[in-house]
């Protein structure tokens, strides 16, 4: 079975700061993995995903993460934080040959951005 | 094009009484899945539906806990009699089989059982 870590359950960062959310996996086949955001009383929104192209995928309102099968690790990063950014940010993972679209979640990293 | 609509997006109710959850997919969306959101367990995977028909129920708590697709346009998830420890965030998410499995979730209906 696939598994999801979300080091960190809270990260704060100063505006224009760098954004670093670390997200480590475990699935004995390769996975597709994927990174949502959640703002308060919302739904969850695809920021990205990693569908075994490129190991760098680039996702919306700036925000990038690397695919590293060596680590296990798919860790979401943004250069220059701004204040809107603040929200909850869960990695997925799922194994598309076994269970199409039954995505594993992690727990949740609440970001906080300081003026 | 209309997201996946959930309905009721608030619901308050009184221990024992029965909640039934709504939820439209996107059109030509063939997976229908049900998540529940708590602080302490996070986001928990109920059942999931493959053209309307339940593939995974493992996740259902309890036999309290019920879920339907009679077609590709509806699903409802219930609840009879509901606890208070049924409180939380159900969302529901498609997906389409042509697609690389990314989930499109509603906006949540936010549950709480007095």
């Amino acid at each position: 079975a696939q598994s999801v870590t979300q080091l960190g359950s809270h990260v704060s960062v100063s505006e224009g700061a760098l954004v670093l959310l670390r997200c480590n996996y475990s699935s004995s086949v390769p996975p597709y993995l994927f990174w949502y955001v959640q703002y308060p009383n919302q739904g969850l929104q695809l920021l990205l995903k990693y569908t075994s192209a490129a190991t760098l995928v680039k996702g919306i309102n700036g925000f990038e993460a690397e695919f590293k099968k060596s680590e296990t690790s798919f860790h979401l990063t943004k250069p220059s934080a701004h204040m809107s950014d603040a929200a909850e940010y869960f990695c997925a993972v799922s194994v598309y040959t076994t269970s199409y679209g039954k995505l594993t979640f992690g727990q949740g990293t609440i970001l906080t951005v300081h003026p | 094009d209309a997201g996946v609509i959930q309905s009721p997006r608030h619901e308050v109710t009184e221990m024992g009484q029965e909640v039934t959850l709504r939820c439209k997919p996107i059109s030509g969306h063939d997976y229908l899945f049900w998540y529940r959101q708590t602080m302490m367990r996070g986001l928990e995977l109920l059942i999931y539906f493959n053209n309307n028909v339940p593939i995974d129920d493992s996740g259902m708590p309890e036999d309290r806990f019920s879920a339907k697709m009679p077609n590709a346009s509806f699903s409802t998830l219930k609840i009879q009699p509901s606890e208070p420890r049924d409180s939380a965030v159900y969302f529901c998410a498609t997906t389409r089989t042509s697609g690389t499995g990314e989930l499109f979730f509603g906006e949540g209906s936010r549950l709480t059982v007095l």
